[in-house]
């Protein structure tokens, strides 16, 4: 069974400045999908970004990026230039690209980040 | 973008009562959805996976008889907490899956939840 671990309980960051979430997952699979999802106080979770996991090149979406490291099985979140509206938990997740794409998503424990004004 | 929306968005219940929670895909058919439960304060767990047509599958340690989910629709999926108790009282949340043509993989999109309170 896959595992993913986020280390960071909570993350504090002042407003316009980068923050790094720390993500690590455990698999014998080659080929899956990972993803950083958003849940804010309204607690709809939200798609932030996601890497395909054949794929070398980091993912990025305006203001957030991963450094995607496969051999250490280690998928950061950089937000830059922080804003109050991203303060939310933060969770990373793992899903396998087998199954025909019908299978769930794994996800850690997730990173309260607080955004300093 | 895909809209997934859930009802009802809150509930409460007696303990011994059944509690049935849909999930709609509002702009797009889901051949699968998923239901995850989130307790406060932690990480969503997977509870099952419901395929159009066919039974659900569901994760080891939760219980078919007590968690009924019924996807008789490609655009609906329903969970069925049937004889509620205490212990039952979470949040539970639907995605749906959207096949992204463009890309290899798929998208899942999330419901905005259902907070179930068993009294």
């Amino acid at each position: 069974a896959q595992t993913v671990t986020q280390s960071q309980p909570e993350m504090s960051v002042q407003e316009a400045e980068t923050v790094t979430l720390s993500c690590t997952y455990d698999t014998s699979e080659s080929d899956y999908y990972l993803f950083w999802y958003k849940q804010p106080p309204s607690r709809q979770m939200i798609l932030v970004i996601r890497q395909e996991a054949y794929k070398q090149q980091n993912a990025t979406e305006n203001r957030f990026s991963v450094n995607f490291q496969k051999a250490a099985k280690s998928f950061s979140l950089k937000i830059s230039d922080s804003q109050l509206g991203d303060a939310a938990m933060y969770f990373c997740a793992y899903r396998s690209a087998g199954g025909g794409g019908a299978d769930g998503l794994t996800f850690g424990k997730g990173t309260h980040l607080i955004i300093q004004p | 973008g895909a809209v997934v929306s859930q009802h009802p968005s809150w509930v409460i219940c007696k303990s011994g009562t059944s509690v049935k929670i849909e999930c709609r895909s509002l702009d797009f058919q889901a051949t699968t959805m998923f239901w995850y439960r989130q307790f406060p304060k932690q990480s969503l767990m997977l509870m099952a996976t419901s395929n159009e047509g066919s039974k659900a599958t569901y994760e080891q340690g939760v219980e078919k008889d007590k968690f009924l989910i019924n996807h008789a629709s490609l655009t609906l999926s329903t969970l069925t907490v049937t004889s509620a108790h205490p212990e039952d009282s979470s949040f539970y949340i639907c995605s749906a899956r959207e096949l992204d043509r463009a890309h290899r993989g798929d998208t899942q999109y999330f419901g905005p939840g259902t907070r179930l309170t068993v009294l």
